[in-house]
């Protein structure tokens, strides 16, 4: 069984639309990531949540600890935003080792 | 801002090899770790290193494995004998009171 579930695996939107990716996990944690990774490779950190909703520019990301359910939303989406999103959970705060959702291949399309 | 530096970008190597993945972490985090990502698939994690030792690992870091900080900003890993099925993109993150949970760029390792 997977600690952290991701939907959709795929997302295919047009650009200007409003996109949510949600994340599911079934272990305790003390720290939420969502992470952004490139065709390239690279892994950039978007947001670390334990409680709450953070907003940065057009990405929203929110977390319900009682439902052990987060998702991260982008608005206006553009096609710069293609990439996969990926959603990773960790115990120890922002010192912890972190697990990986399969993560969200995300297409806009111009 | 702050970048954690990983070198080389791709290294190509013999089965049966020894390779080093070198990292240099943010200079003020304390926490270190390595992540690997076979083609294809979610990534794992492999090892955290704090106070100059492994504080974790996962099954995956058998005894073919090692980490270590050589000096005050390498941190490197080893791959002692390469297998084809060590061939997998290999991340180094660290974390700190400020910047957060950052990662390098990545390491290329193909294994032929």
């Amino acid at each position: 069984k997977n600690e952290v579930e991701q939907s959709p695996q795929n997302l295919t939107a047009q650009e200007g639309e409003f996109i949510t990716i949600n994340c599911s996990y079934s272990v305790g944690i003390s720290a939420l990531h969502w992470l952004q990774q490139h065709p390239g490779g690279g892994i950039v950190s978007l947001f670390m949540l334990s409680s709450g909703k953070k907003k940065h520019g057009r990405l929203i990301a929110t977390i319900n600890i009682q439902e052990k359910h987060s998702s991260l939303h982008i608005t206006a989406s553009h096609p710069r935003d293609s990439a996969v999103y990926i959603c990773a959970v960790s115990s120890g705060g922002s010192q912890g080792n972190l697990i990986f959702g399969k993560g969200t291949k995300l297409s806009v399309k111009p | 801002e702050p970048e954690v530096t990983q070198t080389p970008s791709h290294q190509v190597t013999q089965m049966g090899q020894e390779v080093i993945l070198r990292c240099v972490p943010i200079s003020n985090h304390l926490y270190f770790y390595w992540y690997r990502q076979i083609l294809g698939q979610k990534v794992e994690f492999l090892v955290s290193f704090y106070n100059n030792e492994i504080s974790e690992k996962s099954e995956i870091f058998d005894d073919q494995f090692s980490v270590e900080r050589p000096d005050g900003s390498n941190f490197t890993l080893k791959i002692r004998s390469t297998k084809l099925e060590d061939s997998a993109m290999y991340f180094c993150a660290s974390s700190g009171e400020y910047y957060g949970y950052t990662f390098g760029s990545g390491t290329r390792l193909t294994v032929v």
